[in-house]
Formats: structure tokens, sequence, C-alpha cells
């Protein structure tokens, strides 16, 4: 079945640690995105990719890094710069930003804490 | 700017009473909006949509959505609540003409369905 990976389930980050989050897909979708989720709030963009080897900053993208370098593959960084990085993050896709009408497909998230 | 309001943290019903979950919107043009649903420590998926054409929508698991464009409202109904409806759900709208192609989310709404 086609779909979106997260991995690992549960992260634990030590202080001036980089950690990163795996997120893949086999949905042949060309846009790929990076949300936190917090307690009472709703989901905030991280970073969001259209196309291959291209991505842009979303609204919390400082103390957090991406890369695209395959279709299927979106890993996201958490660095030491990031000092509350406890939070729940979800990666998404869809068929080609531009295509609005097109819904977002998430993955089940991976739940990062500061040990 | 964009923006979308659900304005209940949270949602009582009675088991097979109706349901209403609520949402507003702000967009500057055409919106495009969508109704997901999140389980605990799961992502969202996927509801119903309103692009363009009739005002009531209808999705999964027997939800429906009706637009308003004079109210800017786009509220989640079920005729019949089940208890396994109980879960978080989110309203987003994303404005026809925006180049970003981001989706504005909801802060979420807690669904709580009573035996």
């Amino acid at each position: 079945d086609g779909g979106i990976t997260q991995s690992p389930k549960y992260l634990f980050r030590k202080e001036g640690q980089n950690v990163t989050l795996s997120c893949e897909q086999n949905l042949n979708h060309d846009a790929m995105y990076w949300y936190r989720q917090d307690p009472g709030q709703g989901l905030r963009l991280i970073y969001y990719s259209q196309i291959v080897n291209d991505f842009q900053k979303g609204d919390i993208a400082e103390g957090y890094s991406v890369s695209r370098e395959k279709k299927e593959s979106f890993p996201l960084t958490v660095t030491s710069a990031q000092k509350n990085p406890t939070a729940f993050y979800l990666c998404a896709s869809s068929e080609g930003a531009e295509r609005g009408g097109k819904p977002q497909h998430f993955g089940d998230g991976t739940r990062l804490s500061i040990l | 700017a964009q923006s979308v309001a659900q304005p209940e943290d949270q949602v009582n019903v009675a088991e097979g009473n109706p349901l209403t979950v609520k949402c507003t919107y702000s967009v500057s043009g055409n919106p495009y909006l969508f109704w997901y649903v999140q389980y605990p420590n799961r992502g969202l998926q996927f509801l119903l949509k309103y692009i363009t054409g009739d005002n009531l929508v209808k999705g999964s698991y027997g939800f429906e959505a009706e637009f308003n464009k004079s109210q800017t409202s786009f509220h989640l109904k079920k005729p019949s609540a089940l208890v396994s409806d109980s879960a978080l759900y989110f309203c987003a709208v994303r404005d026809y003409m925006d180049s970003n192609y981001q989706l504005i989310w909801g802060a979420g709404t807690k669904l709580i369905i009573k035996p």
C-alpha cells in the first residue's frame, strides 16, 4: 500500500545534539512538508519542498534543516540551535503543491523529547 | 492575512445525536477548504474538501461540511455521532491565488462523543 513512513516513532535528544527524523513516501508525490505540532496549537509549517533539490522555509524554520535529494525522501534535522524541540513532528506529501485542491497525506509522526 | 478559526476547543455530544464542529476562515481570494481528523499519536487523515461547486460536501465516515461564502464558514457535520468519532479535528484553508501553496491550519477542536 502507498503511504508515508516516518521513523523513529519516538526520539530523544541530548543537549547540544543534532537529530534527524526520517520521512519516506511511495505515493510519487512531488510536494513534501514538515510540520510541528504542540498541544493546543494547530500545525506549524517548518519546511516544504515542491520538487527535488529545492525547498523553502516555512513559518518556524529556525533551528531546523532539510534536504530533498530524492523524490521519495525528505529528512528533517533538528539542530542544537532549536532550544525547544520537544514536540510531535509530522511529515506530509501531496500531488504537487501548485495543485492546491489536492489533499495532503500524513505520516504517523515522530515524538521528540529532550533527555 | 489568511487565517482559520475553530472557535471551540472542545465539543461534547451524546452518541446518536447530530454533531457540528465549527470553522470560519479569512482569505483574500477564493478558498480551498479541508477537514482532517487526528486520532491519538497518529498523523492526520483527510476527511473532505471544498474546491468549487456544490456547497454541501460529503466525505469519509459519514461526515459532511457546508460551505457558506457569506458567513465565510465551513462547518463539519454528522447526522448521528458515534463514540468512535471522538478525536481531534482540524480545519485548513488555502487561498486559490496564493503562490506559496501553503495550508493555513486551525488550532483544532477536540470532539468527545459520550455513550
